[in-house]
């Protein structure tokens, strides 16, 4: 049960900025988002996560609306090693399970 | 600094026969966590353990499907009498405390014959 949609495919010009929007409509109150990509066959890489304000690291930049119900993940500028599958993720910090569950992501393909 | 580490790469089993799968984490990671993931289809969670505790194993299948972290050594995910539909990439990742981010080893691609 994934809980968030995402478009299941995008394209990106090299060295434009990729803007990856996720949908969680029914996120709770104690619910981060996470972001993770995974490059073909290998395993799945954290990128980011916040819970209600935008968070900036050396990858990435997380958007999140005020009422929370959506994000975008934005890759200043697109590599072609940024190509993958990106999957949205929300779940409470402190989970019994502490489990990610994953949907069907959105995959990302830059073009030279 | 060694990240998650799994082995094998590659596992080939005939129709019947045990798989075993191993996952160290990164050092001081106390957390583990197993994910399958069928050909063509996202990561699916399998389980979660604590050193020598099996926290959540709601995603395992009841039968055939073992894991466990003792107290020393890597987890160990073990599939008994595999059939064709095991074949799939087994990850394995760990975090440092509960609620922290999951780092991924590179994954045990399991295919039985």
């Amino acid at each position: 049960d994934a809980k968030t949609t995402q478009p299941p495919s995008m394209d990106c010009a090299e060295g434009r900025a990729a803007n990856l929007p996720c949908n969680h409509s029914t996120i709770s109150g104690n619910e981060y988002v996470y972001w993770y990509r995974q490059i073909h066959s290998q395993g799945p890489q954290y990128i980011i996560h916040g819970l209600k304000n935008n968070e900036t690291n050396e990858m990435a930049s997380l958007i999140i609306t005020e009422d929370r119900k959506s994000s975008t993940l934005i890759l200043p500028h697109a590599t072609l090693r940024d190509t993958a599958v990106y999957y949205c993720i929300v779940r409470p910090y402190l989970n019994t399970g502490n489990q990610f569950y994953f949907g069907t992501g959105t995959s990302l393909t830059v073009i030279p | 600094n060694a990240g998650v580490m799994q082995n094998p790469r590659h596992l080939v089993r005939r129709r019947g026969q045990e798989a075993r799968l191993r996952c160290s984490p990164v050092k001081g990671h106390s957390h583990v966590y197993w994910y399958r993931q069928l050909p063509e289809e996202g990561l699916k969670f399998m389980v979660y353990l604590q050193k020598e505790n099996i926290i959540d194993e709601s995603g395992m299948p009841k039968e055939r499907f073992s894991a466990e972290f003792p107290k020393e050594g890597p987890s160990i995910l073990r599939i008994q009498q595999v059939v064709r539909g095991d074949s799939a990439a087994y990850f394995c990742a760990s975090s440092l405390g509960q609620g922290d981010e999951q780092f991924f080893g590179p994954g045990t691609r399991l295919t039985v014959l």
